[in-house]
């Protein structure tokens, strides 16, 4: 399968821990995004990488928050200190060059559950 | 700003019959609108794009959308709903590479 793949699928912690989340793009795409889709609600873009570029990162939901891709290839989503409202599902895509216009193909997320 | 407002949140139809999923945004630029479908515990799809070309847009599975400015809407239809389309539809506006804002999301029901 030449998808976009996330691991784990599923993910249940405690408050306080740490999470950490890969996401293995499509091979010859160089844009990476992260959203964050609660139940009943759209995906919210968190964050994106042009190649290791880290170009937008406003979105991050706070300081706990943060994403890191240093090869340019597979990316990680870390959130430290877990709190129950980080439960989701966290969604990653990738595209080709330039834009948002591009079409975005999503892997099957990983769900976060915080006790 | 920008903004998007998926009008149903559910919507449910016999098979066979016409779809009409409602998508009205809000932007201060032209923007490009997308539509994408959720099936349960698969990866979301892209159904078409508009990005100011034609503004009627045909996409995959018989879907289509039309862009209507004056109206600020981009609503999603069909002519004949299949069992297989039930899953969750997503409108999505994007404008000056980086930011994608999606609706809320409609569910589609497809009865027999």
């Amino acid at each position: 399968d030449t998808g976009v793949s996330q691991d784990p699928r599923h993910k249940i912690t405690k408050r306080g821990q740490n999470v950490t989340f890969r996401c293995d793009p499509i091979s010859e795409h160089n844009r990476l995004y992260w959203y964050r889709q609660t139940l009943g609600q759209g995906p919210e873009f968190l964050t994106y990488f042009q190649n290791e570029a880290q170009l937008e990162k406003s979105r991050l939901l706070s300081d706990r928050f943060s994403a890191e891709r240093p090869k340019g290839s597979f990316s990680t989503l870390e959130i430290q200190r877990t709190e129950q409202g980080d439960s989701a599902m966290y969604l990653c895509a990738s595209s080709v060059t330039s834009g948002f216009d591009n079409e975005q193909f999503f892997g099957p997320g990983t769900r976060l559950t915080v006790l | 700003a920008q903004s998007v407002t998926q009008l149903d949140s559910h919507v449910s139809v016999s098979e066979g019959t016409p779809v009409l999923l409602r998508c009205n945004y809000s932007s201060s630029y032209s923007p490009s609108l997308f539509w994408y479908v959720q099936h349960p515990n698969k990866g979301l799809q892209l159904l078409l794009k508009y990005t100011s070309a034609a503004t009627l847009v045909k996409g995959i599975n018989g879907f289509e959308a039309e862009f209507k400015k004056s109206e600020t809407s981009f609503h999603l239809t069909k002519p004949s709903a299949h069992m297989s389309d039930a899953a969750e539809y997503f409108c999505v506006v994007t404008l000056n590479n980086n930011d994608m804002r999606f609706g809320a999301g409609t569910r589609l029901t497809v009865k027999p």
